[in-house]
């Protein structure tokens, strides 16, 4: 089956140092691949997006993205962590099989302390 | 400055009773989402639409309809709501698969 996975519920990071968020997949063909931020009672924000070319894309806020196509992987990161970073992410793949369907991962709270 | 906008943001309903959310884009998207956002579980797709006239299944279609009779409008239905739909719905929608423009949800509760 389709899917991406998320593995860790919660990520905690000091202020000012780097984070990641992980993320893997499993579809068919080549992936496309997405990251979204959800701030406490918002909808979703779009933050950046791997579609082919350079392995690390750029996005809002300062995040990057890292696409590993042996590792199946899509991780988030930053260099250097902000409190105001604090929020859920969702990592989210367009299936291949079906290419209006947009599938999300179970979601990463980040949390960064002072 | 509207954007994606749904209706209502919060209800509660009791078992057996119906309802039908609306969501309205002013972006002119061809492609509408809708989701629901359960704790532990992220978001699951439950329909979702290429355009006007059309629609088709997600993750978790059961228990819900949806019409897209226009298109800058995709409406959810539940003819008959079940404590299991207690959840977070959202809307989406986008110009082409993938960058997705949600609402701000709309909160169901089901007793």
């Amino acid at each position: 089956a389709q899917s991406v996975a998320q593995p860790e519920d919660q990520v905690n990071v000091a202020e000012g140092n780097p984070l990641t968020v992980k993320c893997t997949y499993s579809v068919s063909g080549n992936p496309y691949l997405f990251w979204y931020v959800q701030y406490p009672n918002r909808g979703l924000q779009f933050l950046l997006k791997y579609i082919t070319g350079d392995n690390l894309v750029k996005g809002s806020y300062g995040f990057e993205a890292e696409f590993n196509k042996s590792q199946t992987s899509f991780h988030l990161k930053k260099p250097s962590a902000l409190v105001s970073d604090s929020a859920l992410y969702f990592c989210a793949v367009r299936l291949y099989s079906s290419a209006s369907k947009i599938i999300f991962g179970s979601g990463t709270r980040l949390s960064i302390r002072p | 400055n509207a954007g994606v906008t749904q209706t209502p943001k919060f209800r509660v309903l009791k078992t057996g009773q119906s309802m039908t959310l609306l969501c309205a884009q002013d972006m002119n998207h061809e492609y509408m989402y809708w989701y629901r956002q359960d704790p532990g579980m992220g978001l699951r797709l439950i329909h979702y639409s290429v355009g006007e006239g059309t629609t088709a299944k997600g993750e978790v279609p059961d228990g819900y309809n949806v019409s897209r009779l226009k298109k800058q409008n995709f409406l959810l239905g539940l003819e008959s709501a079940a404590p299991s739909q207690t959840s977070v719905y959202f809307c989406a929608s986008s110009p082409i698969p993938g960058e997705l423009f949600f609402g701000e949800g709309s909160r169901l509760t089901v007793l």
